[in-house]
């Protein structure tokens, strides 16, 4: 099955820096790529995702991009607030109902 | 906004019991997930269901889990003999179609002593 890495584990940024977010993933047919947010004792909840088609999404303050050579994806969070804090996972699916996740990131903003 | 509802909010069980964790999925939705996390871990993939059948399992899904969407509404996840490593919050899950993202309930968290 499909195998994702995510990378730090912890990071600690000042508010207004960006934060980037990045995960290697094994199974070349993964096409499907989302990012959850999950605060303290909470559900995680999707912030954004990206599918093979595209290198490139961005909502906002939060962008995505994908090297489907590298099979490497990442998240950048730009002009990062307090609220912000919380732990990140990323994810990957091929065309099946198996998505894996990431070992998480918790990010933390220091205002 | 539609969510997805899981029962209850926290069980606790003695080690060797059944436990039937529940859920309801949003109501046009069709794929169904059931996915777990220990305390401080990541989250980790269990069974997916799709067109009343389990579609995917994982490794961690033995012949001590089971799953069932047994009346059109609600999908269950069943333990059969719990053990002290099942302690964890699980999560069920439903999306519309394939590779879209995945709406989460808000967990059971399960401890098992």
């Amino acid at each position: 099955g499909e195998n994702v890495e995510q990378h730090p584990s912890t990071l600690s940024v000042q508010e207004g820096d960006s934060a980037v977010i990045k995960c290697t993933y094994s199974d070349s047919a993964s096409n499907y790529f989302p990012w959850y947010k999950q605060e303290l004792g909470k559900r995680p909840q999707l912030i954004i995702d990206i599918r093979s088609n595209v290198g490139e999404k961005k909502d906002q303050r939060i962008a995505v991009t994908l090297n489907k050579t590298a099979k490497h994806f990442s998240l950048h969070i730009t002009e990062t607030q307090p609220e912000d804090s919380a732990v990140y996972f990323c994810a990957a699916s091929a065309n099946n109902n198996d998505m894996r996740f990431g070992a998480g990131t918790r990010l933390t903003v220091k205002p | 906004e539609p969510e997805v509802t899981q029962t209850p909010s926290h069980q606790v069980t003695q080690m060797g019991q059944e436990v039937i964790l529940r859920c309801v999925p949003i109501s046009n939705h069709l794929y169904f997930y059931w996915y777990r996390q220990i305390l401080g871990q990541k989250v980790e993939f269990l069974v997916s269901f799709y067109n009343n059948e389990i579609s995917e399992k994982s490794e961690i899904f033995d012949d001590q889990f089971s799953v069932e969407r047994p009346d059109g509404s609600n999908f269950t996840l069943k333990i059969r003999s719990t053990k002290l490593e099942d302690s964890a919050m699980y999560f069920c899950a439903s999306s519309v179609q394939l590779h879209y993202g995945y709406t989460f309930g808000s967990g059971t968290r399960l401890t098992v002593v």
